[in-house]
């Protein structure tokens, strides 16, 4: 099984700070997904990344694969107490079998 | 437009019962997926299907649980006898011809 590990597991800040999450493994992917699920609700995708190298930004949140599509980062400037929640990693094994990460929880303190 | 949608969204039953979760898939989408969440375990994919036929079972944890999708805009997950360790949330999601999967709100099942 190639597995993600997510960091960390929980992180709590400040309104206004910037963050950093990462999703790791030994092995390469041909994608890897990022969901964000808020408190009694699915998650939801946020975005792709498939090239090794390739940084997709979504308003506040920066993605990135690393070069070699073994890790992946997300950054997210000027945290709100919206962006609270979950946040997941995954990867497709097969066509269609999404693995996820164990998710790093974040909460935002106004 | 509808999403994904489960119910009932909390249960509470006594261990040795059945639960039976269902859901109903956005029109249109092909692929059902069946995952659990736990605190301990994160998300797991127990079942999905495609086309209304199972394609990976894999993650069903045993005999007890079984799924089916009669059509294409329905599936239920059945747990016969349920037990304490079956607490979890357990969601269903959707998707068209494997592009973005769409998750329902999820059923809180708690066994005691």
């Amino acid at each position: 099984t190639q597995l993600l590990e997510q960091s960390p597991q929980f992180l709590s800040i400040q309104e206004g700070e910037n963050l950093t999450v990462y999703c790791n493994s030994s092995s390469v992917f041909s994608s890897l997904q990022w969901y964000r699920q808020e408190p009694g609700e699915g998650p939801v995708l946020l975005v792709t990344v498939v090239t090794g190298g390739e940084v997709k930004k979504l308003k506040r949140l920066t993605f990135q694969f690393g070069d070699a599509r073994k890790d992946s980062s997300l950054h997210i400037t000027a945290a709100q107490p919206g962006d609270t929640g979950l946040y997941l990693c995954a990867r497709l094994q097969g066509a269609q079998k999404l693995v996820f990460g164990q998710g790093t929880r974040l909460t935002i303190n106004p | 437009d509808a999403g994904v949608i489960q119910s009932p969204r909390h249960e509470v039953t006594e261990m040795g019962q059945e639960v039976t979760l269902r859901c109903k898939p956005i029109s249109g989408h092909n692929s059902l997926f069946w995952y659990r969440q736990t605190m301990m375990r994160g998300l797991e994919l127990l079942i999905y299907f495609n086309n209304n036929v199972p394609i990976d079972d894999s993650g069903m944890p045993e005999d007890r649980f079984s799924a089916k999708m009669p059509n294409a805009s329905f599936s239920t997950l059945k747990i016969q006898p349920s037990e304490p360790r079956d607490s979890a949330v357990y969601f269903c999601a959707s998707s068209f011809n494997g592009n973005t999967i769409y998750f329902g709100e999820g059923s809180w099942l708690t066994v005691v």
